[in-house]
């Protein structure tokens, strides 16, 4: 049972450009949203969070939107840099603590 | 502060083989978790430890076993290693300091296992 998917395995944009990337969810009792960023052989970094009673949170370059209704979110990297090229996890967490991640986005971003 | 680490971090075991990794969380972490990455599954989440307690726990086999200590350093153990126990694990340590809170986990930098 999938709750968290990435139905994006791979995305490529332009230095410069909007990246955004996408998740939707099945679970109606994660409390909370967070991205994660991974290089190889590196575990992941926390990049952003949404509490799942807002819509939408904003961190520099990163903001997180989060649709309810559609069980929707998705992450924006305005302007996309180069180093931001790695794969990008979404998470649903509750509130005891366990975190179900999606399968990851590979995210290009070419110079 | 020091992060999340893991040693070791590479290991190449073969099949029937037990392995125990370790994990020191990120200091005053008191909740530690652990993952499981393979190619195509995303990070799968394994179990939960907190106050040197079982706290969660995924939808892994008996053979995956863990423990924390009293310094909330956190070790996993598999026992009869599978060809498809082949993997990076992944250790997370979060603050945990009130009950229903929010928590932001901090990994490590994972432990490649090769089973053989």
């Amino acid at each position: 049972d999938q709750q968290v998917k990435q139905n994006s395995p791979s995305l490529s944009v332009q230095e410069g450009r909007i990246s955004i990337l996408n998740c939707d969810y099945t679970n109606s009792m994660f409390d909370y949203f967070l991205w994660y960023k991974k290089y190889p052989a590196e575990g992941p970094t926390f990049l952003i969070s949404i509490s799942s009673i807002k819509d939408k949170n904003e961190d520099g370059r990163f903001t997180v939107f989060l649709n309810k209704s559609a069980k929707h979110l998705s992450l924006h990297i305005v302007p996309s840099q180069p180093g931001d090229s790695a794969v990008y996890f979404c998470a649903g967490g509750t509130s005891y603590g366990k975190l179900t991640f999606g399968q990851g986005t590979i995210l290009t971003v070419h110079p | 502060k020091a992060g999340v680490t893991q040693t070791p971090r590479y290991l190449i075991k073969t099949r029937g083989q037990q392995v125990t990794l370790s994990c020191s969380p990120i200091s005053g972490h008191r909740s530690v978790s652990w993952y499981q990455q393979t190619p195509g599954q995303g990070l799968q989440f394994l179990f939960e430890y907190f106050s040197e307690t079982q706290r969660n726990k995924g939808n892994f086999p008996g053979r995956f076993s863990g423990r924390q200590f009293s310094n909330s350093r956190s070790e996993m153990n598999v026992s009869t290693l599978e060809l498809g126990d082949s993997a990076l694990y992944l250790c997370a340590s979060s603050l945990s300091d009130r009950a229903g809170a929010q928590e932001t986990q901090y990994f490590g930098p994972g432990t490649r296992l090769l089973v053989l």
